[in-house]
């Protein structure tokens, strides 16, 4: 089992560009999350999925969107990139709201 | 007020000392608390959950304090491996994620 997936590892993108992350999971689980981790602050939910073809914004939804058209991928586009979106960016998957989430390898972006 | 806050560290400490440190959290409603583990530049990975009771998992060990909205997490015999971040994580519906606890176990 390859767990949580995540492509690409890394983007260099201009402001104004816009991209899609990947993220895929192998495991059957219902729910997905994409994070977004800055230094000195915790790992914040930007948006998250509790099954096939549903999403909800999570804490910092602004600038970014997502789609859940198959259970196993999760992805996250951004439309116009900004500098402000230089992060690293996880992805997660679980069975349910209470259990363990089981993270990818993330994805660094920087936005110049 | 942060949900979930965190006494950033450094902590550094000699292999086989131990160490502990304190999480606190905003939400008295809050189901369940997790200890996860990141180290540089990789994604975190679960390390305990933390039960009401206290519980242990080898040379770790986690506590909950209800009344006064704090977990923490004590770790004895320090191994150089132990070198990480420890997130704190507290689950009201979502997951609310600490800024992290830096320990650096040097030889």
């Amino acid at each position: 089992n390859a767990g949580v997936t995540q492509t690409p590892k890394f983007r260099v993108l201009k402001t104004g560009q816009s991209m899609t992350l990947l993220c895929a999971q192998d495991m059957n689980h219902e729910y997905m999350y994409w994070y977004r981790q800055d230094p000195g602050m915790g790992l914040r939910l930007i948006h998250y999925s509790v099954g096939e073809g549903t999403t909800a914004k999570g804490e910092v939804p602004d600038g970014y969107n997502v789609s859940r058209l198959k259970k196993q991928n999760f992805l996250l586009g951004l439309e116009s990139a900004a500098p402000s979106q230089t992060s690293v960016y996880f992805c997660a998957s679980s069975e349910g709201t209470y259990n363990e989430q089981f993270f990818g390898p993330g994805t660094r972006l920087t936005v110049l | 007020r942060k949900e979930v806050e965190q006494d950033p560290g450094p902590f550094n400490v000699p292999e086989g000392a131990t160490v502990a440190f304190n999480c606190t959290y905003s939400n008295s409603a809050s189901q369940s608390f997790f200890w996860y583990r990141q180290d540089c530049r990789k994604e975190p990975k679960l390390l305990m959950s933390v039960y009401s009771s206290g519980n242990e998992d080898g040379r770790f060990t986690a506590q909950l304090n209800r009344a006064s909205q704090y977990i923490s997490l004590l770790i004895r015999d320090s191994k150089l491996s132990d070198s990480a971040t420890y997130l704190c994580v507290v689950n009201d519906y979502k997951l609310s994620f600490g800024a992290g606890t830096t320990v650096t176990v040097r030889a």
